[in-house]
């Protein structure tokens, strides 16, 4: 059963960088069938795709975050991770890394991590 | 604001059938059938309940369904089981713009 861990700090300066880490067990990051992604949720509001990644490195960004945004694959540790740069209080959200088929078939998700931009 | 438009709140008795809809445009809901639904419960991850408008994956009982008309996707919960109260989100292709959700409806079973 493929399952997704997300990982990394839970407290972000405001104008740093925001880095998570994906990790994929029970099956391969390296299929050509699926895209893997990131999602995120501000605190009691909705859905926002962040961008997605395919295992030979292709990268589809959201149009409003892709000047601040990279998403990577490491195919050698079945990871892929989350850079998001010069961050605001506006970024603070759940962060939810999640394999993508066939563009908006989202499934399965990780369980999301918490992070908040503070000082 | 989101790029779908979904009712905040929706509501039905157990054993009714409450629908849900999602609208967008055509240069999204509008221009295919690449249109997911999914269920969120307080605290956890969301779940694919419907995907390609009326698919539904292993293991999500056929009581929810998914259908689309012109800009408008739908999703029916039929028979209302108390374990249904939970978000439920749209997403849908959008070209360009990649991915694009609804703002979410809180479905209550009275």
């Amino acid at each position: 059963q493929l399952q997704l861990q997300e990982s990394g700090p839970g407290l972000v300066k405001p104008s740093e960088t925001l880095s998570l880490t994906c990790t994929v067990s029970g099956g391969s990051i390296s299929s050509s069938s699926y895209y893997w992604g990131w999602i995120r949720q501000p605190p009691g509001k909705g859905l926002e795709w962040i961008g997605s990644i395919s295992y030979s490195g292709s990268t589809y960004y959201n149009p409003s975050l892709k000047s601040r945004v990279t998403i990577s694959v490491d195919t050698s540790k079945n990871q892929f991770s989350l850079r998001l740069s010069s961050v605001t209080a506006a970024d603070t959200a759940v962060y939810y890394c999640a394999r993508l088929i066939v563009v908006v078939q989202v499934d399965p998700w990780g369980q999301g991590t918490l992070v908040t931009v503070s000082s | 604001q989101s790029a779908l438009t979904q009712p905040p709140s929706a509501s039905g008795s157990p054993g009714q059938s409450v629908t849900i809809s999602c609208t967008g445009t055509s240069r999204d809901v509008g221009g295919h059938n690449y249109v997911s639904w999914y269920q969120q419960h307080p605290g956890k991850a969301p779940k694919l309940m419907i995907y390609d408008v009326s698919k539904r994956p292993s293991g999500v009982p056929d009581r929810f369904s998914g259908s689309k008309s012109g800009n408008t996707a739908s999703l029916t919960v039929s028979g209302l089981q108390a374990e249904d109260e939970a978000d439920y989100y749209c997403s849908s292709y959008a070209g360009a713009r990649g991915v694009v959700f609804g703002g979410g409806t809180k479905l209550t079973v009275l």
